[in-house]
């Protein structure tokens, strides 16, 4: 069955430094992948997009790649600051239903 | 624009109540998604829906729980006689339908659904 893997141990890092993040999956080709912000007690909030011919997308202070070889995406967050602190998602879809990861936390530490 | 507005952001029922959550998605989106999230756990799939139409329902249960989106007002999730394991956030996102599978999705704020 379809399988996506995210780090459940919070991530913590120090104000100013690169955050990564890892989506893995297993039995699945999507065509696309997307990154969520979800802070506690709201909605999840959409922030990139990437489809499975491209390699890398970034958006401001964010930066996606996706390795459809090694089946797993990294998310990165450079200059992090401690307003970045919430849980991030990944959503996998090939139709319109995207399937969701659990999702990591991180912390940005001033 | 307002964004997606759920109702009510918490709701308290009593085991064999019914729970009525309502959905209205953002302005110009025709096609709404409802989602579960339990602590600790992803979100979970339950309905897809078009105006006066269901397009998905696979990750709904078969008994208890059904949705509308009728051709005027909010979208209804409407679950029969909770049980204390429906206790759960439940999110609303929509979309406009236009770009079909990679459409975006944006989430309302949820309702936290706790059943005693």
């Amino acid at each position: 069955s379809q399988k996506i893997e995210q780090n459940s141990e919070a991530l913590n890092i120090q104000e100013g430094k690169t955050a990564t993040l890892t989506c893995n999956y297993t039995n699945y080709s999507p065509a696309y992948l997307q990154w969520y912000r979800q802070d506690p007690g709201r909605g999840p909030v959409f922030l990139l997009l990437i489809r499975e011919n491209e390699k890398e997308k970034r958006k401001e202070r964010l930066k996606v790649t996706f390795d459809t070889t090694l089946k797993q995406s990294l998310f990165h967050i450079t200059a992090s600051q401690p307003a970045d602190s919430a849980t991030y998602l990944c959503a996998l879809g090939g139709s319109y239903i995207p399937t969701f990861g659990r999702g990591t936390s991180l912390i940005v530490h001033p | 624009n307002a964004g997606v507005m759920q109702n009510p952001r918490h709701l308290v029922r009593r085991r064999g109540q019914e729970a009525r959550l309502r959905c209205s998605p953002m302005k110009g989106h025709s096609h709404v998604y409802w989602y579960r999230q339990l602590p600790e756990e992803g979100l979970k799939f339950m309905v897809y829906l078009q105006k006066e139409n269901i397009i998905d329902e696979s990750g709904m249960p078969k008994e208890r729980f059904s949705a509308e989106f009728p051709k005027e007002g909010p979208s209804i999730l409407r679950i029969q006689q909770v049980v204390r394991g429906d206790s759960a956030a439940y999110f609303c996102a929509s979309s406009t339908g236009l770009e079909g599978a990679k459409d975006t999705q944006y989430f309302g704020p949820g309702t936290r659904l706790t059943v005693l």
